[in-house]
């Protein structure tokens, strides 16, 4: 089945303690993404990737960084997690980083609470 | 920045009844998309129209799109208490990669 997965779904964390979010995609998607959806912001693009070894910032990429080592994955890295972090985080994914109009395949998501 | 603005923020129909959603941008675009989210899940495509394109329909869905007023709508006909979600419209420009999304529109069928 095509998918997207991310992991944790739900973390609850302390201030400064370094984590990590995983995503996955088995499409083999060029193109992959980090948003972040905030009650009356919408979702926000946090960082994006066009193809292995290609990342770019989003809108709101303070306090997080991304790796795109292999195609499929691509990790979001909250170095010292503060609580204006706490979020709903989406990784999504689409087949190609320069076909804007291709549909973008999202993750269920992870809550993130950091206290 | 958001591109897109949905309109209502969230709307209540009865079961049966016709659901529209409006959703307006700034710049020029090269598609707009409509997603579907349920309550804390992630978001699911249903429905792409191009810039040069003015109505598109799929199953239950119609859409919209006028260039000259930067304004789309999505029309979900005969609404199902299993259509209560949110809906994002998604704006894709002319450069780049980005797809911008709106802040959504809440909307409640009940039963």
């Amino acid at each position: 089945e095509a998918q997207v997965t991310q992991n944790p779904r739900y973390l609850i964390t302390v201030t400064g303690k370094k984590l990590t979010v995983t995503c996955s995609q088995n499409m083999n998607h060029e193109y992959m993404s980090w948003y972040r959806q905030d009650p009356g912001l919408g979702l926000r693009q946090i960082y994006y990737s066009m193809n292995v070894e290609v990342t770019d910032k989003g809108d709101v990429p303070e306090g997080y960084k991304v790796s795109r080592k292999e195609k499929r994955n691509f990790p979001l890295i909250l170095e010292s997690p503060s609580p204006n972090q706490t979020s709903l985080y989406f990784c999504a994914s689409r087949e190609r980083w320069d076909r804007v109009s291709l549909e973008q395949y999202f993750g269920p998501g992870t809550r993130l609470t950091v206290t | 920045s958001q591109q897109g603005e949905e309109d209502p923020q969230a709307l209540s129909i009865q079961e049966g009844e016709n659901a529209t959603m409006n959703c307006s941008y700034k710049t020029s675009i090269n598609n707009l998309q409509w997603y579907r989210q349920n309550s804390g899940r992630g978001l699911v495509h249903l429905i792409l129209i191009r810039s040069n394109e003015r109505e598109k329909h799929s199953g239950r869905l119609r859409v919209t799109l006028d260039t000259s007023k930067k304004s789309s709508s999505l029309l979900i006909t005969a609404s199902r208490a299993a259509d209560t979600a949110s809906y994002f419209c998604a704006t894709g420009g002319w450069e780049g990669s980005r797809l911008t999304f709106g802040e959504g529109t809440q909307l409640t069928v009940n039963p």
